[in-house]
């Protein structure tokens, strides 16, 4: 499948920072996803994002789909401790040989101290 | 809203035995469900594809003889592992997704293989 470029790829912060994170890519997309994975757990879908340029928001999240279809962003407004965790960008290719299978990046590892 | 059922949540089997994990929809039809694996550290890398009643369709590089996937019904979908060897040891995740509900994913399931 088609590689999503994430970064950074990992972050330290303390409580109460911003966090941004975004991801890329040479294909077009037609969807973005933003997903949370805990240790030992399945990826939880954050937000998710089907129209170029929308800019939606989920709590203290925010994430934009980039007007050219190939790339998004991910923004955490005063972070918490529980938002330690693995975020992974996913993005759904137009014409993908897999179905509609998505394509996810290399993840951003947050870890928050208080 | 969308729950995906995937267990085991761990296995450990001997060398040369067959494992099988279990993904379930359950509250929700899934037409389409996704194989992940995931190693320690990194992305989810898609194994294969299965639609209800017809054959998964496979990622290059994933052996359809090793890793069989049977989707029987629009609510489950089964990954076995067969002949196992260490090398196989791995995380992983189901996703499903149907009409009205888009990828929700499993817990996952850690293999360890000795």
């Amino acid at each position: 499948g088609q590689q999503l470029n994430q970064s950074p790829q990992s972050m330290f912060i303390q409580e109460g920072e911003d966090v941004s994170m975004n991801c890329t890519s040479s294909s077009i997309f037609n969807t973005w996803l933003w997903y949370k994975q805990d240790p030992g757990e399945g990826p939880v879908l954050l937000i998710a994002l089907y129209k170029a340029g929308e800019l939606t928001s989920n709590g203290r999240l925010t994430a934009q789909f980039g007007i050219t279809r190939k790339d998004s962003f991910l923004n955490i407004s005063a972070s918490i401790p529980s938002d330690v965790g693995i975020y992974f960008c996913a993005g759904q290719l137009l014409n993908s040989n897999s179905g509609y299978a998505l394509n996810f990046g290399k993840g951003t590892s947050l870890l928050v101290t208080p | 809203g969308a729950v995906v059922s995937q267990h085991p949540s761990r296995v450990i089997c001997k060398s040369g035995t067959s494992v099988k994990i279990e993904c379930r929809s359950l509250d929700f039809q899934a037409t389409t469900m996704f194989w992940y694996r995931q190693f320690p550290k990194k992305s989810l890398m898609l194994m294969a594809t299965s639609n209800e009643g017809s054959k998964a369709t496979y990622e290059q590089g994933v052996e359809k003889d090793k890793f069989l996937i049977n989707h029987a019904s629009l609510t489950l979908s089964t990954l076995t592992v067969t002949s196992a060897h260490p090398e196989d040891s791995s995380f992983y995740i189901c996703s499903a997704a149907g009409s009205d509900y888009g990828y929700t994913f499993g817990s996952g399931t850690r293999l360890t293989v000795v």
